[in-house]
């Protein structure tokens, strides 16, 4: 069974900081692909990647950057010079390729507050 | 406009009640999913549709019907209320069942007294 774990519970940071969220994955597929949503305080989700298992190049957008290790079976976000705008709850989430029907399986959610 | 939409955006209710949650999206998309958030934020699929066909039901008691009229619309029916259905529902859509990015929508607050 799909599992994803997002060990950390709250990250505090002050602006400006740099801040990594970790997630790490348990899949038996070969093919599968990963995400990260935002959930901002407002309540919706917003999408923010897509990454496939075939591919682990590394991705740059803005001030947000993913690592990707198959390897050690994770998924981390890393946010540049943080504002207090990316004060948020990040979802990692994993679909698996086959017989999972698009099923989005969720970790626990890191609570990012960026303080002033 | 609006990709994804639910309404209503609140919902307080009795236990015991009869309630339903729409969805619509105009993305064009084929598959529509159900989500609940409990009050811990942790999110869990629910059920999914595609081309109005249920693809997914997860050990969803029965008291949970969803039903698709047609591939953008799924609404999400709950029978005879209980104080733990009290959650965020949110539903999502995307292009095709496999294993496509899922568009949410801004979630329905259901809180049951």
């Amino acid at each position: 069974a799909q599992k994803v774990t997002q060990a950390q519970t709250e990250i505090s940071v002050v602006e400006k900081e740099d801040v990594t969220l970790d997630c790490v994955y348990e899949t038996r597929d070969t093919t599968y692909y990963l995400f990260w949503y935002k959930q901002p305080p407002s309540g919706e989700l917003v999408f923010l990647i897509r990454r496939n298992s075939f591919d682990e190049q590394n991705e740059i957008s803005g001030r947000y950057s993913w690592n990707f290790q198959k390897s050690t079976s994770s998924f981390n976000f890393t946010i540049t010079a943080s504002q207090v705008v990316d004060s948020a709850v990040y979802f990692c989430a994993l679909s698996e390729a086959t017989g999972g029907g698009n099923k989005l399986t969720f970790g626990t959610g890191t609570q990012l507050k960026v303080e002033l | 406009d609006t990709a994804v939409s639910q309404t209503p955006k609140y919902l307080v209710t009795q236990m015991g009640n009869d309630k339903s949650i729409k969805c619509e999206q105009n993305l064009g998309h084929d598959t529509m999913y159900w989500y609940k958030q409990d009050s811990k934020k942790f999110l869990k699929i629910m059920f999914s549709y595609n081309n109005k066909e249920l693809i997914i039901n997860e050990t969803v008691p029965n008291r949970f019907s969803p039903k698709s009229p047609d591939k953008a619309h799924l609404n999400l029916h709950i029978n005879s209320l209980e104080l733990g259905d009290s959650a965020v529902y949110f539903c999502a859509s995307s292009r095709g069942q496999g294993p496509d990015t899922q568009y949410f929508g801004p979630g329905t607050r259901l809180t049951v007294l």
